[in-house]
């Protein structure tokens, strides 16, 4: 039971050039995440997915954009990548939108120059 | 608007002495709040909530609604606790998990 799956590990960008982030769970959970990880600031929320077919914004989607492809895969992307989306993203899934436990993918070290 | 706060970015302490890690919230409904857990090179996990009321790896956390804080205790940390801690937040209504900054915690022999 891989959980969930994030692609790729480590990636680094020049400033405008773009790329998407993909994510899997194979736990039939309904809403999927994306977070950033900052030091000093915590996971803080990109775009979600409550269910198939539908998706928000979080605190910080500003240069991101997300698709819902199925009810296993949610994809993150970076249309003009910026310094200052230097981070780790975590994508994570919960089997209903509240009060579950998170389950989190490995990470993905992305580094814009 | 729910808000989690974890006023401690570092924590350093010995082996075998307790360990306290801060949580407070902010929140005007009934919120659920968890503690989840980051070893070195290895994804989050959940820790512990607050609804099971146990106890995981010797920690324990008490929900007080009064002083909204939902603080994360050991009496003896072991050098194996060293993570990253983030306390959560999510309402009984049904809401996205809201993280806290963050506490990087390390037990020195």
């Amino acid at each position: 039971n891989a959980g969930v799956t994030q692609t790729p590990k480590f990636q680094v960008l020049k400033t405008g050039q773009s790329m998407t982030l993909q994510c899997a769970q194979d736990m039939n959970h309904n809403s999927m995440y994306w977070y950033r990880q900052d030091p000093g600031m915590g996971l803080r929320l990109i775009y979600y997915s409550a269910s198939e077919g539908t998706t928000d914004k979080g605190e910080v989607p500003n240069g991101y954009n997300v698709s819902r492809l199925n009810k296993r895969e949610f994809s993150l992307r970076l249309e003009s990548a910026a310094p200052s989306q230097t981070s780790v993203y975590f994508c994570a899934s919960t089997i209903i939108e509240s009060n579950t436990e998170a389950f989190f993918g490995q990470g993905t070290r992305l580094t814009v120059v | 608007a729910q808000r989690v706060t974890q006023p401690e970015k570092l924590l350093s302490v010995f082996k075998g002495a307790p360990v306290e890690l801060k949580c407070n919230y902010s929140y005007s409904g009934s919120p659920e709040l968890f503690w989840y857990v980051q070893y070195s090179r290895q994804r989050l996990q959940l820790l512990l909530r607050h609804i099971s009321r146990e106890s995981i790896k010797g920690f324990t956390a008490d929900l007080n609604k009064g002083e909204t804080s939902f603080h994360l205790k050991k009496p003896f940390a072991q050098e194996e606790d060293s993570a990253m801690y983030y306390c959560a937040l999510s309402s009984t209504s049904g809401s996205r998990l809201t993280f806290g900054e963050g506490t990087q915690l390390t037990v020195n022999p």
